[in-house]
């Protein structure tokens, strides 16, 4: 079958540096996408790796290692904006599969 | 700017009635995607469209159509719907390049079929 795990959730202080991880298991692979969505809100597009390594943009990065199946978000200099779900999400061509996101909760 | 919208953004009708969600997207994008967002299960793809007259079943198709008559236009069609359909929906178009793609959602609609 087809599925992406990541934590469920993830707490930090403002300020730290958090990291996301996703592992995935798909039939097909072109790339692993992140998206970051508010309470009410909708996704929006954080980031889109295809080849490994780390892509930065920001205070936000992200890696992928194709032969491990493996990805991560890095969020530095966390701000209490910061504090939303985040997905994974793997481009399978035409399919894309979304993780079941990690929320994260940015303390004071 | 650069936008994907969707009508209406909430809805409630009983079951059985047909309801259709609008979707229209202004970046020229040949890809769209409705996706269905329930409480721990993330995003599920509905249907996708790769061009105008080309569509085909994501994960979760069944009780739902779609059409792709205009590149700008997305429609998701619920037939008959049931009560295991309340859920909030998103359209989606995409831009995608050699080891690249965006994906722009729009701002949802929330579904409650009693």
């Amino acid at each position: 079958g087809q599925s992406l795990e990541q934590p469920s959730e993830v707490t930090a202080v403002e300020g730290a540096i958090v990291q996301i991880n996703c592992t995935y298991q798909t039939s097909g692979f072109y790339g692993l996408s992140w998206y970051q969505q508010h309470d009410g809100g909708a996704p929006t597009f954080l980031s889109y790796n295809a080849l490994d390594g780390l892509e930065e943009t920001g205070r936000f990065s992200s890696f992928l290692s194709r032969s491990d199946s493996y990805g991560y978000l890095l969020l530095q200099e966390l701000q209490m904006k910061d504090s939303a779900s985040y997905f994974c999400a793997v481009d399978g061509g035409f399919k894309t599969i979304f993780g079941a996101g990690t929320r994260l909760f940015v303390k004071a | 700017e650069a936008q994907v919208t969707q009508n209406p953004r909430y809805l409630i009708t009983v079951t059985g009635k047909k309801l259709t969600v609008t979707c229209s997207q202004n970046m020229n994008h040949e890809y769209m995607s409705w996706y269905r967002q329930d409480p721990g299960l993330g995003l599920r793809q509905i249907y996708y469209s790769m061009n105008v007259e080309v569509t085909d079943k994501g994960d979760v198709p069944e009780g739902y159509k779609v059409s792709r008559k205009e590149k700008r236009n997305f429609p998701l069609i619920l037939e008959s719907p049931s009560p295991n359909q309340t859920s909030l929906y998103f359209c989606a178009s995409k831009l995608k390049g050699a080891y690249q793609e965006t994906q722009y959602f729009g701002p949802g609609t929330r579904l409650l079929v009693l």
